[in-house]
């Protein structure tokens, strides 16, 4: 079974189009991210939500707008896309714990975007 | 602040070769630290974990062990396959916290 799944796994679109990209966990953890990994591999986490709450919302645009119906989907849509938004999106979700030491993270395998 | 340091790649060995990636971080509390690794065309996985000072992660032959005095968690591996091509993650985490903070990644280059 598939803990943390994403879909689609590639997307090619044109510039100014809006499109949507699925995640699903089947862990039952309590929090879900979305993150942005650009060519040269860094990762920038791009918001999070604990149960249904959105908890970290970083400098993103604003064309960028998560959406979690429960707790186990957290979807990421974005408007006007611009060429500079082609990236690998990355889903991953935890169980944060009050009283824990540490929430390991567990991603899915990524959607690679690209904006034409 | 709080963030994650690691060394620049891509680090290029050959096989059975020994294997050291330096990682250091800066952090307002008691970080979690962990090593995680992407082979390419997939997502991160967990490869190893430390959650206080002195701890040693270890996994696949891999080891990183907690140097809250030197602020570090260097990845080491004292024979590299090839199958172990793939580019290497440092992160903390925070008590409590929901936040990583990652570092730049390194990528790793076995040949045989």
């Amino acid at each position: 079974d598939t803990a943390v799944s994403q879909t689609p796994k590639y997307l090619v679109t044109q510039m100014g189009n809006d499109k949507s990209i699925k995640c699903e966990q089947n862990l039952g953890h309590d929090t879900m991210y979305w993150y942005k990994q650009d060519s040269k591999k860094f990762l920038k986490i791009m918001f999070s939500y604990n149960n249904k709450e959105l908890i970290i919302n970083e400098t993103v645009p604003n064309r960028f707008s998560p959406k979690s119906p429960d707790k186990a989907h957290l979807n990421l849509h974005i408007n006007s896309l611009e060429l500079g938004d082609s990236a690998v999106y990355f889903c991953a979700s935890s169980q944060v714990t009050s009283g824990s030491s540490y929430n390991e993270q567990f991603f899915g395998p990524g959607t690679r975007l690209t904006v034409l | 602040g709080n963030s994650v340091t690691q060394m620049e790649g891509p680090v290029t060995l050959s096989e059975e070769a020994f294997l050291t990636i330096n990682c250091t971080y800066t952090a307002t509390g008691y970080p979690s630290l962990f090593w995680y690794v992407q082979y390419p065309g997939e997502g991160l996985q967990l490869l190893l974990k430390a959650t206080k000072a002195d701890d040693k992660g270890s996994n696949k032959g891999f080891e990183a062990t907690y140097r809250k005095e030197t602020t570090s968690f260097h990845l080491e591996k004292g024979s590299v396959q090839v199958s172990d091509s793939a580019v290497y993650f440092c992160a903390l985490s925070l008590y409590n916290f929901n936040k990583f903070y990652f570092g730049s990644g390194t990528k790793l280059n076995v040949k045989p």
